[in-house]
């Protein structure tokens, strides 16, 4: 399958810092990427989804203007966590699509976020 | 509106066993696929298997086989002669036709096989 890599796979911060971690499609053309959120047992929750070129559609409950998503090209989309706090620590999740409504998703490894 | 129910939070099962992960699910779409990942303990989100809904042959990908009752709205995974490695978190996922390839995951099944 494609591989999707994200940077950082972890990443301490301060409270009130920003932290930026990026999504890449290393081997197709990701017309779609997801942003999910995930606590330590729990399922996956979709936080937003972001195409290339437009601006992200974001889940009822998530903070647009604190979780700043850019897809800037069909192979990179960032998420900016701004002004983070404690409660943003967590475990977040991209995954990239390609154009077809049952392309399959493909997931990245994962960037652990602990805001101290 | 499309949810996914997984009713099991936890489960264990010898190695070399069989083990029935279950998924319920509810979709208006007529056409959409089904989907079971597994998380290991690295985190990273791995396809086990897919269904497409239009097809009545349930999906087999080597020791993983589901069981897809349509008009149930069912789709539980069969796993074969566990292995060490089959220990994660396996997830049951549907995107329906309509949804931009937007996934709705079921809350998860923690797996473990004992030696």
């Amino acid at each position: 399958g494609a591989v999707v890599s994200q940077h950082p796979s972890w990443v301490i911060c301060k409270s009130g810092t920003s932290v930026k971690i990026e999504c890449r499609s290393l081997d197709f053309q990701a017309t779609t990427m997801f942003w999910y959120r995930q606590f330590p047992k729990q399922s996956l929750m979709l936080m937003a989804t972001s195409n290339e070129g437009s601006k992200a559609t974001y889940e009822q409950g998530v903070e647009k203007d604190k979780f700043l998503i850019n897809h800037a090209s069909l192979t990179l989309s960032t998420l900016t966590v701004t002004s983070a706090h404690p409660e943003d620590s967590s475990f977040y999740i991209c995954s990239a699509r390609g154009t077809g409504p049952f392309d399959e998703q493909f997931f990245g490894p994962g960037t652990r976020l602990t805001v101290l | 509106a499309q949810t996914v129910t997984q009713s099991q939070p936890e489960m264990s099962v010898q190695e070399a066993e069989t083990v029935t992960l279950s998924c319920t699910y509810d979709t208006s779409e007529s056409n959409y696929y089904l989907f079971w990942y597994k998380q290991p303990p690295s985190r990273q989100m791995i396809l086990v298997i897919r269904q497409e809904a239009y097809k009545q042959q349930n999906a087999t990908e080597n020791r993983f086989s589901v069981n897809f009752q349509k008009a149930a709205k069912s789709f539980s995974l069969k796993i074969s002669d566990s292995q060490l490695g089959d220990t994660a978190m396996y997830f049951c996922a549907l995107v329906g036709g309509t949804s931009y390839g937007k996934l709705t995951f079921g809350q998860g099944t923690i797996l473990t096989v004992h030696p």
